[in-house]
């Protein structure tokens, strides 16, 4: 019943190992984000999909990549893993892009690069 | 330009006192939706109230409300008789309307800790 999942709730790597966290919304929304938010609680976001089209591609590293195979899927993949990475990731989708409805997020995953 | 200000950092209370957490808001936008989300210690962030511009009724769940005051851009949370439960960061975001924005305007959060 869980609306926004992602997988693993918790990821320890080590530094320059690449990872993936997987994100799926059952909510029929038709545009997802990932967030990153960090050990001061600050929210950013960095990227957000609308049907599959990437609509929202923020400052990040291009180590990061998203990855889209359909509306209700929006996975993460990071190569080259750096300390500076550790923080709790967020996938959250809504009704619209313009999140006028609000955002329905994920547990989140929490992150830590050894 | 489109800002969300939450000017306290961290509040500290003590059980059964009311607190009121400050939302500031910045939008040119004469269409927009402001929000609440809560995060407590466990984590998730959790949807608490949506408000629309054209709608500047004050809002009452429980022991929560919301005042909404276009006049002073403000979007202010109250919880009245707090409660340990109530411990936790509260974020205000806004949703601006028009041009080609696409994303929430989040403020930086109020930690609130609600002691026995």
């Amino acid at each position: 019943d869980t609306a926004v999942s992602q997988t693993p709730k918790y990821l320890v790597t080590q530094m320059g190992n690449d990872k993936s966290i997987k994100c799926e919304q059952n909510l029929g929304h038709d545009t997802m984000y990932w967030y990153k938010q960090d050990s001061k609680k600050f929210l950013k976001i960095m990227f957000s999909y609308n049907n599959k089209e990437l609509i929202i591609n923020e400052t990040v590293p291009n180590r990061f990549s998203p990855k889209s195979p359909d509306k209700a899927h929006l996975n993460l993949h990071i190569n080259s893993l750096e300390l500076g990475d550790s923080a709790v990731y967020f996938c959250a989708s809504s009704q619209d892009p313009r999140g006028a409805y609000g955002y329905t997020f994920g547990s989140g995953t929490r992150l830590t690069v050894v | 330009a489109q800002k969300v200000t939450q000017a306290q950092t961290e509040i500290s209370v003590v059980e059964k006192e009311d607190v009121t957490l400050d939302c500031v808001y910045e939008t040119r936008d004469t269409t927009y939706y402001l929000f609440w989300y809560k995060q407590p210690p466990s984590g998730e962030l959790v949807f608490l109230i949506r408000r629309n511009s054209f709608d500047e009724q004050n809002e009452i769940s429980g022991r929560y409300s919301w005042n909404f005051q276009k006049s002073t851009s403000s979007f202010n949370f109250t919880i009245t008789a707090s409660q340990v439960v109530d411990s936790a960061v509260y974020f205000c975001a806004l949703s601006p309307n028009a041009g080609n924005n696409r994303k929430l305007i989040w403020g930086l959060g109020t930690s609130l800790a609600v002691n026995p």
